[in-house]
């Protein structure tokens, strides 16, 4: 069973560009979680999504930010018009819709440069 | 969710036990302990749980005192590849809620 991928796994924009981020999560999980990592810090919520929903985006950035994850494919993390302060990784998790213990399942992350 | 108090750092010398404590007085008695660990900037792990009962899997041990203010993650045999910033959340185990991840401890062990 592969575990939740994420692509790219290194991306690189310069200033005002968009960044996109793929997530697939678990075979059998609906339920993705994005957080972001700055250099030099812990992990940071920013939104949760089930299938075609998002349920808590408390920690999304109020402006350029948005995400997805529609009925096919995979989840998306959409940063628009970058900003050097948006650097960081950006992690994905993936738990299955009946789990009674909630553990989250995390992929190998993208490593978002802007210049 | 509960706050959660973790050294900054710790060594521990290889193959010896690796006993990482938490502090969580404000713990509620519907909040979880989860432990996740992360190793170089990969994504997080997921190591133990629990919620007043110490457990055991296959990574570690999870002792939580009787009174549930604090808990210690045992690796009972660490390695090298055991070196990673490791990760003490407490939160309720409502469906969906996300983890609040603090600066946790950076484990080195020591050849």
């Amino acid at each position: 069973n592969a575990g939740v991928m994420q692509n790219p796994r290194h991306l690189v924009r310069r200033r005002g560009q968009e960044a996109r981020l793929r997530c697939s999560p678990m075979k059998g999980h609906s339920h993705v979680y994005w957080y972001r990592q700055l250099p030099e810090e812990g992990l940071k919520f920013m939104v949760y999504l089930q299938k075609e929903n998002i349920i808590d985006e408390s920690g999304m950035p109020k402006e350029r930010f948005s995400a997805e994850f529609p009925k096919e494919g995979p989840s998306i993390l959409r940063i628009q018009q970058v900003v050097r302060g948006d650097s960081a990784a950006y992690f994905c998790a993936s738990s299955p819709r009946a789990m009674r213990y909630n553990e989250q399942f995390f992929g190998p992350g993208t490593r978002l440069t802007v210049l | 969710d509960a706050k959660t108090t973790q050294p900054p750092s710790m060594d521990c010398a290889e193959g010896r036990a690796a006993n990482l404590p938490c502090n969580h007085s404000t713990i509620s008695g519907n909040e979880y302990v989860y432990w996740y660990r992360q190793i170089h900037s990969q994504g997080p792990q997921y190591i133990i749980h629990g919620l007043k009962n110490n457990e055991t899997n296959e990574m570690a041990s999870l002792i939580i005192t009787e009174d549930r203010k604090s808990s210690t993650l045992i690796l009972p045999h660490a390695t090298l590849r055991d070196t990673a910033v490791y990760y003490c959340i407490v939160r309720v185990n409502d469906y969906g809620q996300n983890f609040v991840f603090g600066p946790g401890t950076r484990l080195s062990v020591l050849p």
